[in-house]
């Protein structure tokens, strides 16, 4: 049973990079596509990018000028980094890995299961 | 971009049917999928395509998904089914997520 866990710093100073890391278990990084999603404290889902283990990215519109997600498959890990970070960027970000409906995920894309979730706080 | 609502809350009495919904523009021609998310805790997928369940899901969920309108349904609702609910689809190759519901069994 595949399993994900996120790790990285807790604390951020605002301007800095924001860097995770997800360590897959109990399956192959090497299929699927593996994605970054957020939670602000108490608020909804929102969701960053995705790599798939060849290397191609998707990230969200809202995001992506500060977004960088990489896959290292020797590991079995993949990692977000997220630029010049505000205090709007406090967050639980959680990794999932993702599930295409159809041949090219133009119909549907679906996250199971997801990590635990790591808090991150930007603050001085 | 495109936008996904949902109600902010439902409430539904034990063994009773909820109904939550989630509204997006031609959401029906859209794959939706649902998450449960309890206080603490990651989301769950509870069903994907639209109306599918995933492996561990028990039976009283289902799903549908219509025009402009998903619908998960929960039968026989029981107490830990008490979370937040968030509809999920894909649309110009970005994830969107609805407000999420949360759901109160009283």
């Amino acid at each position: 049973q595949v399993q994900l866990q996120e790790s990285g710093p807790g604390l951020v100073k605002p301007s800095e990079t924001l860097s995770l890391t997800c360590t897959v278990s109990g399956g192959s990084i090497s299929s699927y596509l593996w994605n970054w999603i957020r939670q602000p404290p108490g608020k909804g889902l929102e969701w960053i990018g995705h790599i798939y283990y060849s290397g191609s990215t998707n990230y969200n519109p809202s995001l992506k000028s500060r977004v960088t997600i990489s896959v290292d498959t020797s590991k079995n890990q993949f990692s977000l980094k997220l630029s010049s970070v505000t205090a709007a960027d406090t967050a639980v970000y959680y990794c999932a890995r993702g599930y295409c409906s159809g041949d090219s995920c133009g119909a549907g894309v679906w996250f199971d299961p997801w990590g635990q979730g790591t808090l991150v706080t930007v603050s001085s | 971009s495109y936008e996904l609502t949902q109600p902010p809350s439902v409430s539904v009495s034990p063994g009773q049917t909820a109904s939550i919904t989630c509204s997006g523009d031609k959401l029906g021609n859209k794959y939706a999928c649902w998450y449960q998310q309890k206080p603490g805790q990651s989301p769950v997928l509870v069903i994907y395509e639209d109306r599918k369940r995933p492996s561990g899901i028990p039976e009283r969920f289902s799903g549908s998904n219509s025009g402009n309108t998903a619908t998960l349904t929960i039968s026989g609702t029981q107490a830990i089914d008490e979370a937040v609910y968030y509809c999920q689809a894909w649309d110009s190759s970005t994830a969107v997520f609805g407000g999420g519901t949360k759901l109160t069994v009283l």
